[in-house]
């Protein structure tokens, strides 16, 4: 059965903070996806990564996928409030599985 | 370009009750998925459509739990009888193509089963 853990399961910071959030399994993944849940609202494809050992950035949010393809990474730089919410991230591997999610809080 | 519309927002039953779910997806996905969002988890694959086929049933428990997209558009999620364990969000997700390269989410149904 493939498995994805995040961690932490929550976090709470300061604005300006830096944070990393991580997602981690023992299965290969053809691609990870990560995405960012708002309440009541559903959840919002943030990236795609693909290769291992690749890197994207969006703005202040940076993705790692894991050489190997079995773990991930986000790294947001000088968080803001507008950041908070739940990260999900999810993996391809014949069905998309989806970690049990990052609460981040960002306070002003 | 409309999103993924699901209706409705809230439903509060009492166990052993049924309840039914709809979806619209975005106009010309093939694929239609529907998931199960437990509090303080991600969401879980229930049912895979593409077009009208069903791709992917495992995880439906299927003893309760039926769902059909007639012509390959809209969507109905059916549970009957309901749990307390079935207390949950019911999302809703289309994409342009076969594969899970981009979904598209809708809102969610939030469900209470008392």
């Amino acid at each position: 059965t493939q498995l994805l853990e995040q961690s932490p399961q929550f976090l709470s910071i300061q604005e300006g903070e830096n944070l990393t959030v991580y997602c981690n399994s023992s299965s290969v993944f053809s691609s990870l996806q990560w995405y960012r849940q708002e309440p009541g609202e559903g959840p919002v494809l943030l990236v795609t990564v693909v290769t291992g050992g690749e890197v994207k950035k969006l703005k202040r949010l940076t993705f790692q996928f894991g050489d190997a393809r079995k773990d991930s990474s986000l790294h947001i730089t000088a968080a803001q409030p507008g950041d908070t919410g739940l990260y999900l991230c999810a993996g391809e591997g014949g069905k998309l599985i989806f970690g049990q999610g990052t609460e981040l809080s960002v306070k002003p | 370009e409309a999103g993924v519309a699901q209706s409705p927002r809230y439903k509060i039953i009492e166990k052993r009750q049924s309840v039914a779910f709809w979806c619209n997806p975005i106009s010309g996905h093939a694929t239609l998925y529907w998931y199960q969002q437990i509090l303080g988890q991600g969401p879980k694959l229930l049912i895979q459509f593409q077009n009208n086929g069903v791709v992917d049933d495992s995880q439906l428990p299927k003893d309760r739990f039926s769902a059909e997209r007639l012509k390959g558009v809209d969507s109905t999620l059916k549970i009957q009888p309901a749990k307390l364990e079935d207390s949950a969000v019911y999302l809703c997700a289309s994409s342009p193509g076969s594969g899970y390269e981009k979904l598209f989410f809708g809102s969610g149904t939030q469900l209470s089963v008392l």
